[in-house]
């Protein structure tokens, strides 16, 4: 177990819906990663909050948004979902700066069929 | 911004017999390296990392890396390899500014390492 907690584990789910991933960080963690894992595109970073404040964005689509909460959680949400979208979803979180390294969750597998 | 390359898509090789997969980085700035494991169905495991010093690092299960500045590598080893070692590698690079709180990861492909008995 990493400490990082992501849920569900599975999702399966029609096109056209919308979903939440949920993250919960190792204790102690501020910042929080998320990336996007599929065979065509590899590991793609997603966004990044520090302590509740978004910081940074990459190849996130419009249709995806995230927030993190006061208790540090962090939740990523799908919607208008396409097949394309189906994929591995990892969330990381790092205690201060890069050195302390990132630990990463076991991932939500979403299938959109 | 960061960009990593790994040059082998898969690497096969039997067990016992030494390994090495290759990683190169671009980078206008200094650069902290990490390589991280990959097993089915599972997160990223962190094997080892480089921050500064010396430029080798020895990481969990027995892995290497060497970091070379010059050539921009950062090469992961191991002398002799187990059929548990089958997984997929990941190459990372991030920004060492110091005192970031950004510092995103930026990955490579990855590479599937196969071993055979």
């Amino acid at each position: 177990d990493s400490g990082v907690t992501q849920t569900p584990k599975h999702l399966i789910t029609a096109t056209g819906q919308r979903v939440t991933l949920r993250c919960s960080p190792r204790s102690g963690d501020l910042s929080v990663y998320w990336y996007q894992q599929s065979l065509d595109q590899g590991l793609q970073f997603l966004i990044q909050y520090y302590n509740g404040e978004e910081r940074a964005k990459g190849n996130i689509l419009e249709r995806f948004s995230a927030q993190q909460f006061p208790d540090l959680h962090s939740e990523l949400n799908l919607s208008s979902l396409e097949l394309g979208d189906s994929a591995l979803y990892f969330c990381a979180s790092r205690r201060g700066t890069e050195k302390h390294g990132y630990t990463f969750g076991s991932g939500t597998r979403l299938t959109v069929v | 911004a960061q960009s990593v390359t790994q040059l082998d898509s898969q690497v096969p090789v039997f067990e016992e017999a030494p390994v090495e997969l290759r990683c190169n980085y671009s980078s206008s700035v200094s650069v902290y390296l990490f390589w991280y494991v990959q097993y089915p169905n599972q997160g990223l495991q962190l094997l080892l990392k480089y921050l500064s010093g010396s430029t080798l690092v020895k990481g969990i299960n027995g892995f290497e890396a060497e970091f070379n500045k010059s050539q921009t590598s950062f090469h992961l080893r191991k002398p002799s390899v187990h059929i548990s070692d089958t997984a997929e590698y990941f190459c990372a690079v991030t920004s060492a500014d110091r005192g970031s709180t950004l510092g995103r990861l930026y990955f490579g492909r990855g590479t599937q390492l196969t071993v055979w008995p």
